[in-house]
């Protein structure tokens, strides 16, 4: 069945770094842009970064823009996201998600996250 | 940057209620507003596409609609296993989530 498993989440000191890894499995990981969103113990979602389908583009929350990189490897249907510069306030529970333009451009329809994995928990703190 | 205001933050209402919750944008987004549902430890699941297209497998009693600048969402009879919290989502400018509802039973 279609599935997103994350993984690589852990305690990391802050200023440090940490690699979150999504793999996918049931879909051609190739055709879809992915996503990153967190949330924060108690929070709501916030979405962090996402990569097109063939990694030609990406694009980043401001909150991390600088010190987080999303790429992919199409070949081993996996995400990934490179964190540097860890703080406190990334602490989150992040989830991957597939980018979903209700089976249309991506260039002219809404978009939405249509399949989710179950997260990978991140924490910051000395 | 494009601000999404959702209300109420919490409710409480009973099985078989009608339960509407609203997401106001602060400039016109069209329809690139999708719903979601999240129970306790787990991930969000998407309800409402495009405003108003019901995502495969989604009851029918989940429906979405709007009017400009507002969109909403609405339980025409709520489920206990509707009792979970409820985000919007916009995508019309980047990609941000509403502050959250959390539906609770009464």
């Amino acid at each position: 069945q279609v599935q997103l498993v994350e993984s690589g989440g852990g305690v990391v000191q802050p200023g440090r770094s940490l690699r979150l890894s999504c793999a996918a499995s049931g879909f051609s990981f190739r055709n879809y842009g992915m996503h990153w969103v967190r949330q924060a113990p108690g929070k709501g979602l916030e979405w962090v970064a996402l990569i097109w389908y063939d990694g030609s583009n990406r694009d980043y929350a401001d909150s991390v823009k600088g010190r987080f990189t999303i790429s992919r490897d199409n070949s081993k249907s996996t995400l990934y996201l490179q964190m540097n510069s860890l703080r406190a306030e990334d602490t989150a529970l992040y989830y991957c998600a597939r980018r979903y333009c209700g089976g249309g451009s991506c260039y002219s329809n809404p978009e939405a996250f249509d399949i989710w994995g179950q997260g990978t928990m991140v924490t910051v703190s000395s | 940057d494009i601000q999404i205001t959702q209300s109420p933050s919490s409710l409480s209402a009973s099985v078989g209620d009608r339960v509407t919750i609203t997401c106001r944008a602060s400039q016109t987004i069209n329809r690139y507003l999708s719903w979601y549902q999240q129970k306790p430890g787990k991930a969000p699941k998407l309800l409402i596409y495009a405003a108003s297209s019901l995502q495969s497998g989604v009851p029918s009693r989940f429906s979405g609609s709007s009017s400009g600048t507002d969109f909403t969402l609405t339980i025409s009879t709520l489920q206990p296993e509707d009792f979970a919290t409820y985000y919007c989502q916009q995508s019309y400018s980047t990609w941000a989530f509403g502050q959250g509802t959390k539906v609770e039973i009464k």
